[in-house]
C-alpha cells in the first residue's frame, strides 16, 4: 500500500527564520517524491521533485527537500522564510509504475512578521 | 502563467441538479486528471485520461462523468448533485502517462450545494 502523511496541519514561522515541513512516505520500493504548493485561490504549482540520485534536491525559490530511505521521509526546507510563502504545502507520492499522484494532506504554512 | 482553464470558478446549486465543469489545457499534453479537494485540502484522483482515453477511474459515484472531446478538454458532469459533492474540483495535465511527470493544475472549481 502507498501512503503519504503529513503531521503538521499548521505551521507558523517568523518572517526570516528556517523552515522544515514534514513529509512521511509508506512505500515499498523507491518512490517518485515531489512538493507542490497551492497559493490562495491558485491551482498546484510544482516545487521540486526527486526520483534518484542526489538525496538532496533544489527547487523553486530557495526550497529544498532531503530523501531518506531508511527514515522514509522527503522533509522540505527552506533557509529564510518570506511572507510570500504563506501557502498550503503538499507532499506527493508515486509509484515506479503509477498511473497517477498521491496526495499528503498537506500543510498550511504561516508566515508573520 | 495559466495555461489549465477552468469554468466557471464557482458553482452554487440544489441537491439533484446537473452541474457540468469544464477544463482545457494549451500546454499540448495528452493526459488530464480531475482531482476533488475536500474542506480539509485533501486531494484524490477521480479520473484520468491520456488520448480521450480513460486511463484511472478511482471510486468514484456513477453520478460521476468525465467527457473528453479531444486531449486539449477534460470535462466533469455530475447528473444529481448530493450534499457531499460539494468541494473544490481540480483540473491538471501532464505530458504522457508516467507518474513521474509534473502535473499542471488549474485554478479549480468550487462546488457548493445547498
Amino acid at each position: 500500500a502507498q501512503s503519504v502523511t503529513q503531521p503538521d496541519a499548521r505551521v507558523t514561522v517568523s518572517e526570516g527564520a528556517s523552515l522544515q515541513l514534514r513529509c512521511k512516505y509508506s512505500y515499498s520500493g523507491t518512490p517518485y517524491l515531489f512538493w507542490y504548493v497551492q497559493y490562495p485561490r491558485q491551482g498546484l504549482q510544482l516545487l521540486l521533485k526527486y526520483y534518484s540520485g542526489d538525496p538532496v534536491v533544489q527547487g523553486v525559490n530557495g526550497f529544498e527537500a532531503e530523501f531518506s530511505k531508511s527514515n522514509s521521509s522527503f522533509h522540505l526546507r527552506k533557509a529564510s522564510v518570506h511572507w510570500s510563502d504563506s501557502a498550503v504545502y503538499f507532499c506527493v507520492l508515486s509509484a515506479r509504475s503509477g498511473t497517477y499522484q498521491r496526495f499528503g494532506t498537506g500543510t498550511k504554512l504561516q508566515v508573520v512578521p | 502563467e495559466t495555461a489549465v482553464f477552468q469554468t466557471p470558478n464557482y458553482h452554487v446549486t440544489q441537491v439533484g441538479n446537473e452541474v457540468s465543469f469544464n477544463c482545457k489545457q494549451t500546454l499540448g499534453h495528452d493526459t488530464m486528471y480531475w482531482y476533488k479537494q475536500d474542506s480539509k485540502k485533501l486531494l484524490k484522483i477521480m479520473f484520468s485520461y491520456n488520448n480521450k482515453q480513460l486511463i484511472v477511474n478511482e471510486t468514484v459515484p456513477r453520478r460521476f462523468s468525465p467527457q473528453s472531446s479531444d486531449k486539449a478538454h477534460l470535462n466533469l458532469r455530475i447528473k444529481s448533485v448530493e450534499p457531499e459533492d460539494s468541494a473544490v474540483y481540480l483540473c491538471a495535465s501532464s505530458h504522457g502517462t508516467s507518474s513521474q511527470n509534473t502535473l499542471y493544475f488549474g485554478a479549480g472549481t468550487r462546488l457548493s450545494v445547498l
